[in-house]
């Protein structure tokens, strides 16, 4: 089952406007993912932000998380064409034991960015 | 490329076939995990292994489905008598444990059952 759910679904903006995806999650996590995938190829990872962390940034990429609605955004600024693929959030809830290594993955919201 | 590999890249079968897929993870990495993608869907967890021991399977990986990791090292996937839902990409990703799941994703096997 997915417990992530990414929205919009598709998101169409152009080149150098800001592109915002939203995740919702249904259980408590341990961190949350976001990865990239351009058509049928692997999943690229973008970044990682724990449970105890409210935003991250990396490059042209800030990503808030807020436990208590569980839900997370990824916010691509001065987007480029380059970044046309599809965004996944992936939860990691942790398994038995305490171990993690289990990630759920939503549906994805697909980004094209017009040049 | 010191990434995750997978072989092959693409595969056609016709329905009853036996297919194998190899993962090559990145070496220092201990974790292994096969995930399914389908059309449109994120990926699904199938498998996971820590070194050679394989730790959880999901209901997804029917009996059909065998996954081994021999020497903790790269990993095959199998599935017998396939059939047309099994189509889909098979995506193998590796981890190293310390460092949390950052997991990193190979290429990924798209397969297709005719």
């Amino acid at each position: 089952s997915q417990q992530g759910e990414e929205d919009p679904q598709a998101l169409s903006i152009q080149e150098g406007e800001n592109a915002t995806m939203n995740c919702s999650y249904k259980t408590s996590i341990n961190n949350l993912q976001w990865y990239r995938q351009n058509s049928g190829r692997g999943l690229v990872h973008l970044i990682l932000i724990r449970s105890n962390e409210r935003e991250k940034h990396s490059g042209r990429l800030r990503v808030t998380l807020d436990t208590s609605k569980k839900s997370s955004s990824l916010l691509i600024t001065a987007s480029r064409a380059a970044d046309t693929a599809s965004y996944f959030c992936a939860t990691d809830a942790g398994g038995s034991g305490g171990s993690n290594y289990k990630l759920t993955f939503g549906k994805g919201t697909l980004l094209t960015v017009n040049p | 490329d010191t990434g995750v590999s997978q072989d092959p890249r693409h595969k056609i079968t016709k329905r009853g076939q036996n297919v194998t897929f190899r993962c090559d993870p990145i070496s220092e990495h201990n974790r292994l995990y096969w995930y399914r993608q389908t059309l449109g869907q994120g990926p699904e967890f199938l498998t996971y292994f820590q070194n050679e021991a394989q730790l959880e399977k999901s209901r997804l990986l029917s009996d059909r489905f065998s996954a081994e990791r021999p020497k903790g090292s790269f990993s095959t996937l199998e599935i017998q008598r396939t059939e047309q839902g099994d189509s889909a990409m098979y995506l193998c990703a590796s981890s190293f444990d310390l460092v949390g799941l950052e997991a990193f994703f190979g290429q990924g096997t798209r397969l297709t059952v005719v």
